[in-house]
């Protein structure tokens, strides 16, 4: 949907640090999400970004650049239970997200 | 623990069989989603309820029918389904869509697999 670009795939070693990529067309972006999905479990809401710039929550940080339709969703010393999907949503000018295909990270020991 | 319920979590189904899905939501939302997983692929849009009215049909087959009594639930009922409608089915909420960009909430998903 909305040509939502996010890698399939990362696996990282415990206490490293894992940049997730999104890329997105840019007309009428509104705003972006990440979502963390356990397996088996809800999406669960991590950070949102309208205005470009980085939002730091934590452990993880979330990055904008709307003109050149990038996000990225930073995660740093990397802890097993962080093994899980990230989604990448884009809202645009209708108020509904869509999704990317979602990022499987994979925290090794 | 979202505020979202989705029952049952786990559905097989004959592909003549009738059931439904039900989603419950205790956030004192207004906007209501059902949503779509299949693996490897991003979540689909399936239905919008925006104060009880339906908002969107994302081209979704006519086997797959939305209800929404009420603001705090929200149904699929399905019947007929073909095997390649197995996937997970999550149901969502958001404050509305009047007041801009809020989080949607997630249920954990009702997993169906029709054989």
């Amino acid at each position: 949907g909305q040509n939502i670009d996010q890698p399939t795939e990362m696996t990282a070693t415990e206490g490293a640090i894992v940049q997730i990529n999104c890329t997105y067309q840019t007309s009428g972006f509104n705003g972006l999400f990440w979502y963390q999905q356990h397996a088996g479990e809800a999406p669960t809401f991590l950070s949102y970004n309208v205005l470009d710039g980085l939002e730091e929550k934590g452990r993880f940080s979330s990055f904008l650049s709307r003109s050149k339709g990038y996000s990225y969703l930073l995660l740093k010393e990397l802890q097993m239970k962080d093994s899980a999907s990230y989604l990448c949503a884009v809202g645009f000018n209708d108020y509904k997200l869509s999704f990317g295909a979602g990022t499987t990270v994979t925290v090794r020991a | 623990e979202t505020g979202v319920t989705q029952t049952p979590r786990h559905l097989v189904m004959g592909m003549t069989n009738k059931k439904s899905l039900k989603c419950e939501q205790h956030l004192g939302h207004n906007a209501m989603y059902w949503y779509k997983q299949s693996a490897k692929k991003p979540l689909e849009l399936m239905f919008v309820y925006n104060f009880k009215e339906q908002t969107e049909n994302n081209s979704v087959p006519s086997r797959f029918s939305p209800e929404c009594p009420n603001s705090s639930h929200l149904f699929l009922h399905l019947h007929t389904l073909q095997p390649e409608d197995s996937a997970l089915y999550l149901c969502a909420s958001s404050q509305d869509l009047e007041s801009g960009w809020t989080e949607a909430f997630f249920g954990q998903g009702t997993r169906l697999t029709v054989v």
